[in-house]
């Protein structure tokens, strides 16, 4: 079974612009959700996404958002990206929600803002 | 989700058995305990879980009290590839969706 695939693996951009990035959870998982890691901050949750609504959000600003489509794939979105948004950005999907399910990570992507 | 406090680090040879311990008074009675392991530049990998007493599984046994206040993580004979940071998160089943609060992490450095 495949695992938690994201896409790109890496990125660099400038600040103001704005970036999407995708996730692509094990097959037959409903539940995906977004976690941001900083060296001084940690692993940080962003929000999670169960058939296509949010379940829960972290306290991030809305710059930060995010999609789930119909097939459970998830897309996340910074917008007005700023230096301090340089950060592993990492996906997991669990077959179902709640903090009790074991969550599968992905590789995550690592972006770089110049 | 209820706090917890691990060591920030311990170090171990190869061979050695390991226990880090989590301490988490805050622990509601839905909360099950959960470890997670995660190497530099990958995403946490889930270790074992449980909710009272002992469970033990293929890598690693995790220890819990009768008062749930704290557990204990226990990995065999570690070897140089068990180096890593090692997570001890609780959350419940009643909690309203999933938000994983992960602490510091404890890491881990093997040496032979």
């Amino acid at each position: 079974k495949a695992g938690v695939t994201q896409t790109p693996r890496y990125l660099i951009k400038t600040r103001g612009q704005q970036v999407t990035l995708s996730c692509s959870p094990i097959s037959g998982h409903r539940s995906v959700s977004w976690y941001q890691q900083t060296p001084g901050q940690g692993l940080q949750f962003l929000f999670e996404y169960f058939s296509e609504t949010q379940r829960n959000k972290g306290n991030f600003p809305g710059r930060f958002s995010g999609r789930q489509f119909s097939n459970s794939r998830s897309e996340m979105n910074v917008s007005t990206l700023e230096l301090g948004d340089s950060a592993l950005y990492l996906c997991a999907s669990s077959m179902t929600s709640g903090s009790d399910n074991e969550q599968f990570f992905g590789p995550g992507t690592r972006l770089t803002v110049l | 989700l209820a706090k917890t406090t691990q060591p920030i680090s311990m170090d171990s040879y190869e061979g050695q058995e390991v226990n880090i311990t989590c301490s988490h008074n805050n622990i509601a009675t839905n909360d099950y305990i959960t470890w997670y392991q995660q190497f530099p530049s990958q995403g946490p990998r889930f270790i074992i879980q449980g909710y009272k007493t002992k469970v033990t599984n293929e890598v690693a046994s995790l220890f819990i009290p009768a008062d749930r206040k704290s557990s204990t993580l226990s990995l065999p004979r570690v070897s140089l590839s068990d180096t890593a940071v090692y997570y001890c998160l609780v959350g419940g089943a009643n909690q309203a969706g999933t938000a994983l609060i992960f602490g510091k992490g404890t890491t881990l450095s093997v040496s032979s």
